[in-house]
């Protein structure tokens, strides 16, 4: 079945460090992916979108990393800090499913101070 | 980006009773919106596609009599749950459809006892 998955369990790291965050999807060929973060109670807010002919994409603290063959995508945080502290969110607009976002259920970040 | 507001925040209701919820565009004339449903640690379901001056395209499942989404204008979208049952406790969230991104809303926090 066509699904997206994400680390069910939470992901606590130390203030400073890296985290590293894992999406995979099966039977989907989708031409973008976007990572959101969520905080509790409250929508998603979009924080980065990377297309299937790119690689890596940036945006200040953050890396996103698009593997389409192994229908994968890696999203990175350096130098984190407590602030950071939320859910985040993989989609993907899949052809196969008319363009219409669906959402993995998200990895729980903590980071210690 | 489009900045969507959401009323109410949360809202408590009795069984067999109707709730509306409201999502406001404030700042993007948004032909098409999107109305969500979250329940606890699950990710985001889409349950209807809401279009400006047409009916709404409701996803496989989702009870087009019992949610019903009204969107009049550019600005505004409503979503009616009619005979709240427990089972229909869930985070509400819309989402306004921008250039290759969507907006979310706060969400509604529906509690039906």
């Amino acid at each position: 079945s066509q699904k997206i998955e994400q680390n069910s369990e939470a992901l606590n790291i130390q203030e400073g460090k890296t985290a590293t965050l894992t999406c995979n999807y099966t039977n989907y060929s989708p031409a973008y992916l976007q990572w959101y973060r969520q905080d509790p109670g409250r929508g998603p807010v979009f924080l980065l979108l990377i297309r299937e002919n790119e690689k890596e994409k940036r945006k200040e603290r953050l890396k996103v990393t698009f593997d389409t063959t192994l229908k994968q995508s890696l999203f990175h945080i350096t130098a984190s800090q407590p602030a950071d502290s939320a859910t985040y969110l993989c989609a993907l607009d899949p052809p196969q499913r008319g363009f219409k976002t669906i959402f993995g259920a998200g990895t729980r970040l903590f980071v210690k101070a | 980006g489009a900045v969507v507001s959401q009323h109410p925040s949360r809202v408590i209701c009795k069984s067999g009773t109707s709730v509306k919820i409201e999502c406001r565009s404030l700042d993007f004339q948004a032909t098409t919106m999107f109305w969500y449903r979250q329940f606890p640690k699950q990710s985001l379901m889409l349950m209807a596609t809401s279009n400006e001056g047409s009916k709404a395209t409701y996803e496989q499942g989702v009870e087009k009599d019992k949610f019903l989404i009204n969107h009049a204008s550019l600005t505004l979208s409503t979503l009616t749950v009619t005979s709240a049952h427990p089972e229909d406790s869930s985070f509400y969230i819309c989402s306004v459809l921008g250039v290759g991104e969507q907006f979310f809303g706060p969400g509604t926090r529906l509690t039906v006892l």
